[in-house]
């Protein structure tokens, strides 16, 4: 079946203009996280959707930083007023949700963002 | 507060055997996963450890200790395509929030 999929796989911004990064999740998955990851670093945690649970938005750096998730399935990352400071390769990952255990993590490519 | 800490870089021979080591310090802990990262590519989930002890799959093992909040991934067999970054991530708690992630350690493979 499909996997993770993010849009766009690049993006080049100049400083002060908005993004919007999208994640389309595995079906099923009802778990969504985003994270970032600069150059030669680990994943930062940004945010984490559960079903219907209110978001845990405890990483997001700033409050330019806002997600949504509509429908339980695709979400949509939006920067605003971007920085430099904000170039990075931003991942999208889902998961199933179960009660203890495992919970995989399914990774989508990344969209790599540039802030000129 | 937080933190996981893992050699940066590792190099080694095919053929060989490696290991890589993680120590964590979180609030809490749910369980211990490593992660693979090869130039430009995603994460793929490699192995889990919730309780004490070595899990195997195929030439990877995975090592807990809860008691010393350490863990470490052996690799054997080593081949050229095991060239990639190696993340432990912790989760610190049961309902399925997000992992925190190690730096990563970079392992490079030479014939």
């Amino acid at each position: 079946g499909a996997g993770v999929s993010q849009s766009p796989s690049n993006k080049v911004t100049e400083k002060g203009k908005d993004v919007e990064l999208r994640c389309d999740p595995i079906s099923g998955h009802t778990a969504l996280y985003w994270y970032r990851q600069s150059l030669g670093q680990g994943l930062e945690f940004l945010i984490y959707f559960q079903g219907n649970s209110a978001p845990d938005k405890s990483g997001l750096p700033s409050d330019r930083f806002s997600a949504e998730r509509t429908g339980g399935s695709v979400s949509t990352l939006t920067i605003q007023r971007t920085q430099q400071e904000d170039s990075a390769v931003y991942l999208c990952a889902s998961s199933l949700f179960l009660a203890g255990g495992n919970y995989e993590q399914y990774f989508g490519p990344g969209t790599r963002l540039t802030v000129t | 507060g937080q933190s996981l800490e893992q050699p940066s870089e590792v190099t080694a021979v095919e053929g060989a055997i490696v290991q890589i080591n993680c120590t964590y310090q979180t609030s809490g802990f749910y369980g211990l996963s490593w992660y693979q990262q090869h130039d430009g590519g995603a994460p793929t989930f490699l192995s889990y450890n919730g309780l004490d002890g070595l899990e195997e799959t195929g030439r990877f093992s995975s090592f807990l200790s809860r008691s010393d909040s350490y863990g470490y991934l052996l690799l054997q067999e080593l081949q050229m395509k095991d060239s990639a970054s190696y993340f432990c991530a912790v989760r610190e708690d049961q309902a399925g929030t997000a992992l925190i992630f190690g730096k990563g350690t970079t392992l490079s493979v030479s014939s």
